[in-house]
């Protein structure tokens, strides 16, 4: 099992420009969360998904986040435009929900806007 | 809302020493705990879990208690080790699969 796969795991990049993060979940699981860790907020859930349908975004910042999930093994959270006040690290997590709701999370995208 | 909070930011333990973490929290109804630790540069990684049913659970090297007459939880590593040095999470279940977090404690193991 390759676990949850994120990607990128780095990206850099300017203020105003747009910002796609990648998320494979583990096979089977059926709950997709992204979460966002930084030092003045601690880990912060924008959006989950229960399969492959948004069930709680209240936790995305403003309209310049998106996130989709087009099918069960692959999601997307989409920064348009980027600003300094986005750079964090981004984690995506799944979970098989009828297993006791333990997530598996992913490497995480450590996102830098300049 | 539900507020989840670790007592300590930091620990300092002695290799080979137990150590405690801690973790209060507010919302009452909550029925599932977790503990996660995340080292540098890693994803939170699942240590061990607890219901609310239970006031303790074992796993390797590790123990959690839970007190829900005061709302408190607590993490036990037996005989630290290096390794252990990481960031520690306790999360509860607020509804609908979705964990919220606590602030964390790192665990800093001296040689």
């Amino acid at each position: 099992d390759a676990g949850v796969i994120q990607s990128p795991r780095h990206e850099v990049t300017e203020m105003g420009q747009e910002v796609t993060l990648r998320c494979k979940p583990i096979s089977g699981h059926n709950s997709l969360f992204w979460y966002r860790q930084t030092m003045m907020r601690g880990l912060e859930l924008l959006i989950y998904f229960n399969n492959n349908v948004p069930i709680d975004d209240s936790g995305m910042p403003e309209d310049r986040f998106s996130a989709k999930m087009p099918n069960a093994s692959f999601s997307t959270l989409k920064i348009q435009p980027s600003e300094p006040r986005d750079s964090a690290v981004y984690f995506c997590a799944s979970s098989l929900a009828s297993l006791g709701y333990g997530y598996t999370f992913g490497s995480g995208t450590r996102l830098t806007v300049v | 809302g539900e507020s989840v909070g670790l007592h300590l930011p930091t620990l300092s333990v002695q290799e080979g020493d137990n150590s405690i973490i801690n973790c209060a929290y507010s919302n009452s109804a909550s029925d599932y705990f977790i503990w996660y630790k995340q080292e540098s540069g890693k994803g939170p990684q699942f240590i061990i879990d607890i219901r609310s049913n239970m006031d303790k659970r074992q796993g390797q090297r590790v123990t959690v208690l839970l007190n829900k007459t005061v709302k408190h939880l607590s993490l036990q590593i037996a005989a630290t080790q290096p390794g252990d040095s990481a960031v520690y999470f306790c999360a509860l279940e607020g509804g609908g699969n979705k964990l919220t977090f606590g602030t964390g404690t790192q665990l800093k193991v001296e040689l």
